[in-house]
């Protein structure tokens, strides 16, 4: 599983209430990612962090916040919740081997997220 | 934009059949590909990738893949399909010199015993 940790697993809110998501790796990973996956749309990039402090938009990142102080966290953050962002969110990383990146991506557990 | 298709959105199989999954992209530049599967309530896992060289790739559990250049495709491919195969399978590209890989919709098998 390349030492991730996802939490919380399981959460339900309240619409316009704010959440955090956590990612937590252990294995000093420098490229770290925020999916979200719905029935239909397959995987969609949220934001993406490719160092400490050093993050980036993806596609569906209206709504969301991140960030990384240290290299083993990465957190997401929904200012305000709404009933659209029901989803299963996954993080990942791109190890690497021998000091280069495999190109891979390696998915944490997921956390299903119910706004209501 | 870049994107990935997968046609087929659901196939459903007896045991022994041969699966053909179909994926194709649209970006002109290098890529890197890669077949993604998803066992119920699970996250998902590499099956194989292709990065350059044979364009015929085998991955885990007798899958395989063949990248296509001209057709911009990488269909995945196993010539005989077991029930434990049911899972949703996820085609995704890394466009080179980007971190940023994009994945299409997914194809749910289901494989009746």
């Amino acid at each position: 599983d390349a030492g991730i940790t996802q939490s919380p697993r399981h959460k339900v809110t309240e619409t316009g209430t704010p959440v955090t998501l956590r990612c937590h790796q252990t294995e000093n990973h420098r490229y770290m990612y925020w999916y979200r996956q719905d029935p239909g749309h397959g995987l969609r990039l949220i934001h993406y962090s490719y160092g400490v402090k050093d993050t980036d938009k993806g596609e569906v990142s209206d709504g969301y916040s991140v960030s990384r102080s240290k290299t083993e966290d990465f957190l997401l953050t929904l200012e305000s919740a709404t009933s659209s962002q029901t989803s299963v969110y996954f993080c990942a990383i791109t190890p690497r081997r021998g000091g280069e990146s495999t190109g891979e991506l390696f998915f944490g557990e997921g956390s299903r997220l119910t706004v209501l | 934009a870049q994107s990935v298709s997968q046609h087929n959105h659901h196939v459903i199989l007896s045991e022994a059949a041969s699966l053909e999954l179909g994926c194709n992209y649209s970006y002109g530049g290098t890529v890197n590909l890669f077949w993604y599967v998803q066992y119920p309530g699970q996250h998902l896992q590499l099956l194989l990738k292709y990065f350059s060289g044979d364009p015929l790739v085998k991955g885990i559990k007798g899958f395989e893949a063949e990248f296509i250049k001209s057709k911009f495709s990488f269909n995945l491919r196993k010539p005989s399909v077991q029930w434990s195969d049911t899972a949703e399978y996820f085609c995704a590209v890394l466009l080179s010199g980007t971190y940023k890989y994009i994945f299409g919709t997914g194809t749910r098998l289901k494989v009746l015993a």
